[in-house]
């Protein structure tokens, strides 16, 4: 089953440390997409990324959050020095960037940090 | 206003009972249309791709409204296993843009 791949599936971190979200697009796709769910809440948009390039980081935290979607290799999101507030679930969804593409999700890891 | 709007929820309906979700969206340049249902801590399923002429899918159907920028899902016949949080999907040109949901309970 070649669908989307993220992991780890569960990440516990203590308050500074460094969170690294990893994603492995559908076989095929080349956009991918990251989205943060709080507890009882809906996804939230973070980012959009095509191979090597970032389209849309609009709704990505302007200090400590990072992204890449390099030519080889897993999507990362990077979360530096993570704070309380960042436990929630973060999910990676891919398609093939057409007009008509639904997206696919991954499983989602969920950050918990203490 | 937000770029993708939907009914404030809960819903909570008997089984066999037919419930319709709206969702507007902002921005009338947006091309593709999507319903997705998540469960509890689960990532979101495709559930229907929504086309300009309306569409069906066993139980459920979806139409768009350009003129208006609104989409809606309608669920007849409702079971038990459709409880879920329904999501509205707009690719809104350049990316895709999730409604906060409308989270629907079928009672027995």
């Amino acid at each position: 089953n070649a669908g989307v791949m993220q992991n780890p599936r569960h990440l516990v971190r203590r308050r500074g440390q460094e969170a690294r979200l990893r994603c492995s697009p559908m076989k095929g796709h080349s956009h991918v997409y990251w989205y943060r769910q709080l507890p009882e809440e809906g996804l939230k948009f973070m980012v959009y990324l095509q191979k090597e390039n970032i389209i849309d980081e609009s709704g990505m935290p302007k200090e400590r959050f990072s992204a890449e979607f390099p030519k080889e290799g897993p999507s990362i999101l990077r979360i530096q020095q993570v704070v309380r507030g960042d436990s929630a679930a973060y999910f990676c969804a891919s398609s093939h960037g057409t007009g008509d593409s639904p997206l696919h999700f991954g499983n989602g890891t969920r950050l918990t940090v203490t | 206003r937000k770029e993708v709007e939907q009914d404030p929820g809960p819903f909570n309906v008997p089984e066999g009972a037919t419930v319709a979700f709206n969702c507007t969206y902002s921005n009338s340049a947006s091309q593709s249309f999507f319903w997705y249902r998540q469960d509890c801590r689960k990532e979101p399923k495709l559930l229907m791709s929504v086309y300009s002429s309306g569409n069906e899918d066993g139980r459920f159907t979806a139409q768009l409204n350009r003129a208006s920028q609104y989409i809606s899902l309608l669920i007849r016949d409702s079971k038990l296993s459709d409880s879920a949080t329904y999501l509205c999907v707009v690719n809104m040109v350049y990316d895709m843009r999730f409604g906060a949901g409308t989270r629907l309970t079928v009672k027995p």
